[in-house]
């Protein structure tokens, strides 16, 4: 089974900081996938970015980093330079490749407010 | 555009009475996916489809049932809804269910069982 952990209800960053949110995850599966969603107040899922187990260096997509630790089973997200539109809710989540690869597990999500 | 599309968004409704949240995407995936979303729990699957007239049970499946009789949709039924069925319901789609595609999602639908 599959397990996904945010430990952080809840975090303040101001205007222009950078940010990390933590997520630990526990699989037994060799390879797997790592997203990360932002779901701001309007409600609607924003896919972020991916980290795969066997890339070699950590993915980023503009403002946004992946700090995979593979040994640790973390992949913190790091957010540069934040904006008041990422105040937000952010999930992580897995994917595996055995029995559990066509089910999406996600933590139950860190809420972000950016201050100006 | 491509899209996940919901319908409805809202829906206030009593104890009982059948109800479908219709989806449909039009980016010809063929794996779509049913999630419910609740304070404090995250996202939890429902159901999901690799293809048509190919369904199975996610994590929390009583209660819920699905078809999958067109690529485009996936309708989500819920033959007699009970109040701890009120939830944020997404519908989700990606082109192949493993590897990088990340999973796209419709817009979400608010449900209120009294």
């Amino acid at each position: 089974a599959q397990k996904i952990t945010q430990t952080q209800p809840g975090m303040f960053v101001q205007e222009k900081e950078a940010v990390t949110l933590d997520c630990t995850y526990d699989t037994s599966d060799q390879s797997y996938g790592l997203f990360w969603y932002k779901q701001p107040s309007s409600g609607e899922m924003i896919f972020l970015i991916y980290q795969g187990s066997y890339d070699e260096q950590n993915a980023t997509e503009g403002r946004y980093s992946l700090n995979f630790q593979k040994a640790r089973k973390s992949a913190n997200l790091v957010i540069s330079a934040s904006q008041l539109g990422d105040s937000a809710m952010y999930f992580c989540a897995m994917r595996g490749s055995g029995a559990g690869s066509y089910q999406l597990t996600f933590g139950k999500g860190t809420k972000l407010s950016v201050i100006p | 555009e491509a899209q996940v599309t919901q319908n409805p968004r809202y829906l206030i409704t009593v104890t009982g009475k059948k109800l479908t949240v219709t989806c449909s995407q039009n980016m010809n995936h063929e794996y779509m996916s049913w999630y419910r979303q609740d304070p404090g729990l995250g996202l939890r699957q429902i159901y999901y489809s690799m293809n048509v007239e190919v369904t199975d049970k996610g994590d929390v499946p009583e209660g819920y049932k699905v078809s999958r009789k067109e690529k485009r949709n996936f309708p989500l039924i819920l033959e007699s809804p009970s109040p701890n069925q009120t939830s944020l319901y997404f519908c989700a789609s990606s082109s192949h269910p493993r590897g990088e595609q990340p999973q796209h999602f419709g817009d979400g639908t608010r449900l209120s069982i009294l």
